[in-house]
Parts: structure tokens; sequence; C-alpha cells
């Protein structure tokens, strides 16, 4: 069955700095999606993404699929103590409805 | 739209007891789903439906598990007789097929 590994598992960065966290897949990725935890919440949707090569960003959250690599990245830009939270990406198992997630990354910004 | 709306948010009970969680997807969506996140495992599809029918199930930990869609609403997950290993927090998602999924606010379980 499909897996996907995250890393790195947890994060802890200053106010301001760059980071980028991964998702690679054990299988070909058809769909990959990010979505956003915070504690106590459910999953808040970021981007999804279909093709390789294809990058979308919205604010500060730029993700890139790399179809080859069968990896994605979720890069986040001068972070925020907003941007704290668990990023999960999900899979489409192609030809189903069905996703499967990795464990998650929990990201911790320090004012 | 009110997004999807679960309940009860948190519940507490006894090992034995049956537990019932509820479940209402954005209208309009015909997809349904049931997650279960823990730490050791993270987040696990349990079953989903389509249009009310339930379409895999294979997630579903064993025969003390049951889901039940009766109309476009509104669904359940039922646990009967709850251990103390069902305790984690359970998602319930819907989507319009092909499109991303929206996620609840969850149902927070502990089982003593």
């Amino acid at each position: 069955s499909q897996e996907l590994e995250q890393s790195p598992q947890s994060l802890i960065v200053q106010e301001g700095k760059n980071l980028t966290i991964n998702c690679t897949s054990s299988k070909t990725l058809y769909g990959l999606y990010w979505y956003k935890q915070k504690y106590g919440e459910g999953l808040i949707f970021l981007m999804m993404l279909q093709k390789g090569g294809e990058e979308k960003s919205h604010e500060k959250i730029t993700a890139k699929l790399d179809e080859k690599k069968q990896q994605s990245s979720l890069h986040i830009t001068a972070s925020q103590p907003s941007h704290a939270g668990i990023y999960l990406c999900g899979a489409d198992k192609g030809g189903s409805e069905k996703l499967v997630f990795g464990k998650g990354t929990k990201l911790t910004v320090n004012p | 739209d009110a997004g999807v709306i679960q309940s009860p948010r948190h519940e507490v009970t006894e090992m034995g007891q049956e537990v019932t969680l509820r479940c209402k997807p954005i209208s309009g969506h015909d997809y349904l789903f049931w997650y279960r996140q823990t730490m050791m495992r993270g987040l696990e599809l349990l079953i989903y439906f389509n249009n009310n029918v339930p379409i895999d199930d294979s997630g579903m930990p064993e025969d003390r598990f049951s889901a039940k869609m009766p109309n476009a609403s509104f669904s359940t997950l039922k646990i009967q007789p709850s251990e103390p290993r069902d305790s984690a927090v359970y998602f319930c998602a819907s989507t319009n097929g092909g499109e991303t999924q929206y996620f609840g606010p969850g149902t927070r379980l502990l089982v003593l």
C-alpha cells in the first residue's frame, strides 16, 4: 500500500526564518494535498498539486510537486507564529477518492 | 456554509459502553469519510460513503465498529463495546468527488 513519509517530524524555528517540509511517497503520486492542523481542531486545506512540476502559492506558503521523485515540498517564507501547527500531506491513491496521509510535521515558530 | 459538523466534540466513557459519533457533511457533497487519528498511527481512513452507500470499509478495525449513512445529511460511527485502545480523535470529512476533502473539527474520544 502507498505510504507517505514526512520530514522532519518536528521543526522549531525563529520567527522570520524560512523553512521546508518534505513529503515522499513510496508510489506514484496522482494528487498531493497539504493540510494544516492546529491542536484540538480539524484539518484545514492548504493546497492540492496534481501535475509533475506543479507549484502553487498561498500567501507565504509555496508547495511543489516533483513527480519523478515522488516527492512534494512545502516552503514557508518569513515564518510567523500563526504558521505554527501540524502540517500533513495526503496522497490520492488514483482511481479512488481515498487519501492516505503522512504522520505530520509539527512546526513551532518562536517569536 | 457551516462546514462539516461533528458531535459531540468530546466524549469520555467507560470501557464496555456504546459510543455513537455523529456527522453532518457539507450540503451537496456526495462523499463522506470517517478517519481516526492517534499519535502512534497518524490519520487513518476507516470507511467512506458515496451517495449514502458504503464504498470501502477496509479500514474499520473490527466488528465493534460500524458506520451508517441513512441520508445525505447525516452519518454515524458506532463503537460497541468500546475499549481503551479506541481512544483517539475521530474526524469526518466530505467532498464532491475529485476535489479536496473538507474536515470537521473532530470528536475527541477517551475510553477509560
